[in-house]
């Protein structure tokens, strides 16, 4: 199936900090949704995001829907340990009924 | 809050076995997935299902079948286990409707070892 490019692959980073990564495509998507995964676990949903444009908060995290439906972005603000894990990106396509397509993810260290 | 589990956190198996993971989901969700996942090669779909005795293949079928006898159920089964399906299975789940399609949950996964 396809991929989506999710970038960085990995990043090490300074508590305190602020974290970007993103995901693009040359498709189309209806539905981003932003996916965190710890160690030995199955992942957990942190956003999801349904209208181009939108921008949607959690807590710490912020997260776009971009504006040509083919990309999102994912910000972290004031990393803290516990925020380390893999974030994956998914969307759902125009025209694909109920499957995801996942990015590859981005692996998070946060240096204390 | 959605929950699914699956039915063991780590599985050691011996080559040739038939293997059975299962799924079970409280949300009344119609539409649930198995998924594995592996280094460098992401998740990778195996089947999904969107109603009871229903099932669509995914990226990768070949040496799995399923069964979803009831709604909160789905069952994954490697008729004749091999080596290269050493792997980390995930389970998840999801609402149908308009909004809902997308929104996937997942299990805490399954590790299996097949030696």
């Amino acid at each position: 199936g396809q991929q989506l490019n999710q970038s960085p692959q990995s990043m090490f980073i300074q508590e305190g900090e602020d974290v970007s990564m993103n995901c693009t495509s040359s498709s189309i998507f209806n539905t981003w949704l932003w996916y965190k995964q710890d160690p030995g676990e199955g992942p957990v949903l942190l956003i999801a995001l349904y209208k181009a444009g939108e921008l949607t908060s959690n807590g710490r995290l912020t997260a776009q829907f971009g504006i040509t439906r083919k990309d999102s972005f994912l910000n972290i603000s004031a990393s803290i340990p516990s925020d380390v894990g893999i974030y994956f990106c998914a969307g759902q396509l125009r025209g694909s009924a109920r499957q995801l397509t996942f990015g590859s993810g981005t692996q998070l260290t946060v240096l204390p | 809050d959605v929950k699914v589990t699956q039915s063991s956190r780590y599985l050691v198996k011996r080559t040739g076995e038939k293997v059975f993971l299962e799924c079970v989901q409280d949300m009344d969700h119609e539409n649930m997935f198995w998924y594995r996942q592996d280094p460098g090669l992401g998740l990778r779909l195996i089947y999904f299902s969107y109603d009871v005795k229903m099932k669509e293949k995914g990226d990768i079928p070949e040496g799995y079948s399923v069964s979803r006898e009831k709604k909160e159920r789905f069952s994954l089964i490697l008729e004749s286990a091999s080596t290269n399906q050493t792997s980390m299975y995930l389970c998840a789940s999801s609402l149908s409707g308009p909004a809902g399609d997308g929104e996937q949950y997942f299990g805490p996964g399954t590790r299996l070892t097949v030696t």
